[in-house]
């Protein structure tokens, strides 16, 4: 079964726009990692936050912030007025703290970010 | 600091024969993960090592890739013998353990005709 749900498969913008990326996750697992990772054209998986289970404080990095919320498994990912350099694709993932999947990342489809000037 | 090394960055071969990856991970990086992602897909984890031992196979198709850590660093991953559906891009990530980032090389674009 999908652990990690991205459903929106693109998003276009214009620069300056805001955007919001949905992430929905599954598991039974207490405590467990959530990622977001960036994947330019150049093909390099970037990696952008990290947070574990029990840590639901928003964060805020630059024209980045993350929403994590536990009460709807989501974890959404916000960029404040894009701008043509953002256009890649982002993955969010899910590490479960068990012995089997240690340090495992299990990746959602991705969203497809385009931003045009 | 070095990143992930990977080579080849691009590999065209016909199907049924065999191609071979290379990754050099973060000096120190003791925990080495091969995924395989598939145009148009998240990256799905392939193996996972521990030094030189292997910790997650569950995902690596036994029957035709193999992959080895000899001492612990550098990692090969095997195709053999090739199959259209193995047409990916093999990207290889580091960490120095447990839940932290994984970083990740640029990949190796594998292309079977």
């Amino acid at each position: 079964a999908q652990k990690v749900t991205q459903a929106q498969t693109e998003i276009s913008v214009v620069e300056k726009e805001d955007v919001t990326l949905d992430c929905v996750y599954e598991t039974r697992d207490t405590t467990y990692y959530l990622f977001w990772y960036k994947q330019p054209p150049s093909g390099e998986l970037v990696f952008l936050i990290r947070r574990n289970s029990f840590d639901e404080q928003n964060e805020i990095s630059g024209r980045y912030s993350w929403n994590f919320q536990k009460s709807t498994s989501s974890f959404n990912f916000t960029i404040t007025a894009s701008q043509v350099v953002d256009s890649a694709v982002y993955f969010c993932a899910l590490s479960e703290a068990t012995t089997d999947s240690w340090g495992k990342l299990q990746f959602g489809a991705g969203t497809q970010v385009v931003v045009t000037p | 600091e070095a990143g992930v090394a990977q080579s080849p960055r691009y590999k065209i071969i016909e199907k049924r024969q065999s191609v071979a990856f290379w990754c050099n991970p973060i000096s120190g990086h003791a925990t080495l993960y091969w995924y395989q992602q598939i145009l148009g897909q998240g990256p799905k984890l392939l193996i996972q090592f521990q030094n030189n031992g292997v910790v997650d196979d569950s995902q690596l198709p036994k029957d035709r890739f193999s992959a080895e850590r000899l001492k612990g660093v550098d990692s090969t991953l095997k195709i053999q013998p090739a199959k259209l559906e193995d047409s990916a891009v093999y990207l290889c990530a580091s960490t120095s353990g447990g839940w932290g980032e994984q970083y990740f090389g640029p990949g190796t674009r594998l292309t079977v005709t």
